[in-house]
């Protein structure tokens, strides 16, 4: 049963424009959801998170935007550049419970110069 | 460099063989969790550790694996008979329980190949 899950295996973006990544969840205790980036060979980089209890958090170029009634959350990148091109995990947990972060399968975001 | 390292960064084995990877946290973080991940997939949690207690273990880790966290500082996990469908990333993380959200910093991964 995936409890997280990133319908879009690819996405492709000219540079300067908005990338948003999108993820569904079926877990209602999930709590905090987080977007990790991950470039080929290595490990994920955490990018940015965001608890339930808020709808939107922004640093710099990277929002997160989160539905709870839709079970819902996007990664908006704006301008998008070349370098952020790597697969983008989404991931969630319960906090006070099981500590465990359960992930997405991920997106390969590819942008174009 | 204070992030997560993992050694090896890659080991090849042959089916049967046992094969252990270590992971060092970053230094004031007291969480350590091991991760699996394989091809198309996103991570799989494994096992994690609060200090050096053991408090949770996933039904992906079978009796052929054994994690050890022993002076709640480096951690090592043990794979006994290695089977082909072991093959895969394997990551650590580690985070530092507390005020906030637990944010886990992954390591580089060590990928296992078993021939």
């Amino acid at each position: 049963d995936q409890q997280v899950k990133q319908n879009s295996p690819s996405l492709s973006v000219q540079e300067g424009r908005i990338s948003i990544l999108n993820c569904d969840y079926t877990n209602s205790m999930f709590d905090y959801f987080l977007w990790y980036k991950k470039y080929p060979a290595e490990g994920p980089t955490f990018l940015i998170s965001i608890s339930s209890i808020k709808d939107k958090n922004e640093d710099g170029r990277f929002t997160v935007f989160l539905n709870k009634s839709a079970k819902h959350l996007s990664l908006h990148i704006v301008p998008s550049q070349p370098g952020d091109s790597a697969v983008y995990f989404c991931a969630a947990l319960t906090q006070g419970g099981s500590e465990k972060l359960v992930f997405g399968k991920g997106t390969k975001l590819t942008v174009n110069p | 460099d204070t992030g997560v390292s993992q050694n090896p960064r890659h080991k090849i084995t042959k089916r049967g063989q046992n094969v252990t990877f270590r992971c060092d946290p970053i230094s004031e973080h007291n969480r350590l969790y091991w991760y699996r991940q394989t091809l198309g997939q996103g991570p799989e949690f494994l096992t994690y550790f609060q200090n050096e207690a053991q408090l949770e273990k996933s039904r992906l880790l079978s009796d052929r694996f054994s994690a050890e966290r022993p002076k709640g500082s480096f951690s090592t996990l043990e794979i006994q008979r290695t089977e082909q469908g072991d093959s895969a990333m394997y990551l650590c993380a580690s985070s530092l329980a507390g005020a906030g959200i637990d944010t886990q910093y992954f390591g580089p991964g060590t990928r296992l190949t078993v021939l």
